[in-house]
């Protein structure tokens, strides 16, 4: 199964909009954490926001902000305000701390194309 | 915050030459590194932990023999594409733990092409 799944290939907004990246994770470990990270065209994975598991509110960064729903096993990425900036791939990713495996796993990602 | 460097950023090579790739971390000490493997328009996949002072830790399907890694000190993992052949070319990137924080910083990533 997979461990984070975006089923969002591509989305597109209008500049200046709101937008909602979709995330769902399985894990069946109770500490956990959730990031999403912003890849532009030149490859660089910029951190964006992060959720830890025991976290009681939702994780907010400037314009972004982390909808986690822990019963539904979903974080999605709100973007308010959208700038043609934004227009990048995102991932979202997982870090399940009861393995001892501090490596991230990653969804397959979401194009996100900001229209002026 | 902080900062991770990859060298080079873009590397040539022909096929069946060995290829050496440097992730350091320049201001803070990483025991634990990462090293993953994205194609074009796919996810980062994992293909190793990077342990300093010890053996690296290969995800399943990556040989170990063909990508070599080499975690000789606190700031500096290097990972060596042995024998390179086309379907090696990819976007390697490197990440560092920073130990007692759930932060991982990522390198800029070093495009390999094999020809």
């Amino acid at each position: 199964a997979q461990k984070i799944t975006q089923t969002q290939p591509g989305m597109f907004v209008q500049e200046k909009e709101a937008v909602t990246l979709d995330c769902t994770y399985d894990t069946s470990d109770p500490s956990y954490g959730l990031f999403w990270y912003k890849q532009p065209s030149s490859g660089e994975m910029i951190f964006l926001i992060y959720q830890g598991s025991y976290d009681q509110q939702n994780a907010t960064e400037g314009r972004y902000s982390l909808n986690f729903q822990k019963a539904r096993k979903s974080a999605n990425l709100v973007i308010s305000a959208s700038q043609l900036g934004d227009s990048a791939m995102y991932f979202c990713a997982m870090r399940e701390d009861d393995t001892g495996r501090r490596a991230l796993t990653f969804g397959s990602g979401t194009r996100l194309q900001v229209q002026p | 915050g902080a900062v991770v460097s990859q060298h080079p950023s873009r590397v040539i090579c022909k096929s069946g030459t060995s290829v050496k790739i440097e992730c350091r971390s320049l201001d803070f000490q990483a025991t634990t590194m990462f090293w993953y493997r994205q194609f074009p328009k796919k996810s980062l996949m994992l293909m190793a932990t990077s342990n300093e002072g010890s053996k690296a830790t290969y995800e399943q399907g990556v040989e170990k023999d063909k990508f070599l890694i080499n975690h000789a000190s606190l700031t500096l993992s290097t990972l060596t594409v042995t024998s390179a052949h086309p379907e090696d070319s990819s976007f390697y990137i490197c990440s560092a733990y920073l130990a007692g924080t759930y932060e991982q910083y990522f390198g800029p990533g070093t495009r390999l092409t094999v020809t």
